[in-house]
């Protein structure tokens, strides 16, 4: 089957630009990861969906990001006003209920000029 | 707090063993990944373990000690193709449910 799409695959803008990502998970997985990932760097968590549970938005590393899951299904991560650090890879997973292991989207690459 | 230590590059010959290590100390621990990462590409899964103990698959196996909070991934017959980074996880249980943490990662260099 399908596996976890990231749109777009790249994106380049300006600094103090808004940009979305979009992340369109397995269908039936109720859990949706997405993490940043710098150059030669690990996983950074950003923020958890679970189901209708409230997110874990401990992640995120300031107010100008956000996340949101419509339906429990597509998800859209918001970075406002884009600096230069944001420029990373963003990766979104999921993972079916009761399991734990997360299958992972091609990742969207931002770049922040 | 969590914090998982990996080492950040090893080397290693065709054809031969390696022993990629993690230590980790997680308050809710609820069991530990490691997935591999080739260079721009996402990462795949390769094991999870959540009882001591080893787990084989193949050419790879994946060992657990939660009381020393240690694991470590084996990766024999070396190929090429197994160059790439092995990212140790663990995934912790809080106050708001499963959250699961990544280590930097280690590079493995195979060389002919």
């Amino acid at each position: 089957g399908a596996g976890v799409s990231q749109s777009p695959s790249n994106k380049v803008t300006e600094k103090g630009k808004d940009v979305e990502l979009r992340c369109d998970p397995i269908s039936g997985h109720t859990a949706l990861y997405w993490y940043r990932q710098s150059l030669g760097q690990g996983l950074e968590f950003l923020i958890y969906f679970q189901g209708n549970s409230a997110p874990d938005k401990s992640g995120l590393p300031s107010d100008r990001f956000s996340a949101e899951r419509t339906g429990g299904s597509v998800s859209t991560l918001t970075i406002q006003r884009t600096q230069q650090e944001d420029s990373a890879v963003y990766l979104c997973a999921s993972s079916p209920d009761r399991e734990e292991t997360q299958y992972f989207g091609p990742g969207t690459r931002l770049l922040v000029l | 707090g969590q914090n998982i230590d990996q080492p950040t590059e090893m080397t290693a010959t065709e054809g031969a063993i390696v022993q990629i290590n993690c230590t980790y100390q997680t308050s809710g621990f609820n069991g530990l990944f490691w997935y591999q990462q080739h260079a721009g590409e996402a990462p795949t899964f390769l094991s999870y373990n959540v009882l001591d103990g080893l787990e084989e698959k193949g050419r790879f196996s994946s060992f657990l000690s939660r009381s020393k909070g240690y694991s470590y991934l084996l990766l024999k017959e070396l190929q090429m193709k197994d160059s790439a980074s092995y990212l140790c996880a663990v995934r912790d249980r809080g106050t708001g449910g499963f959250k699961t943490i990544f280590g930097a990662g280690t590079r493995l260099f195979v060389k002919a």
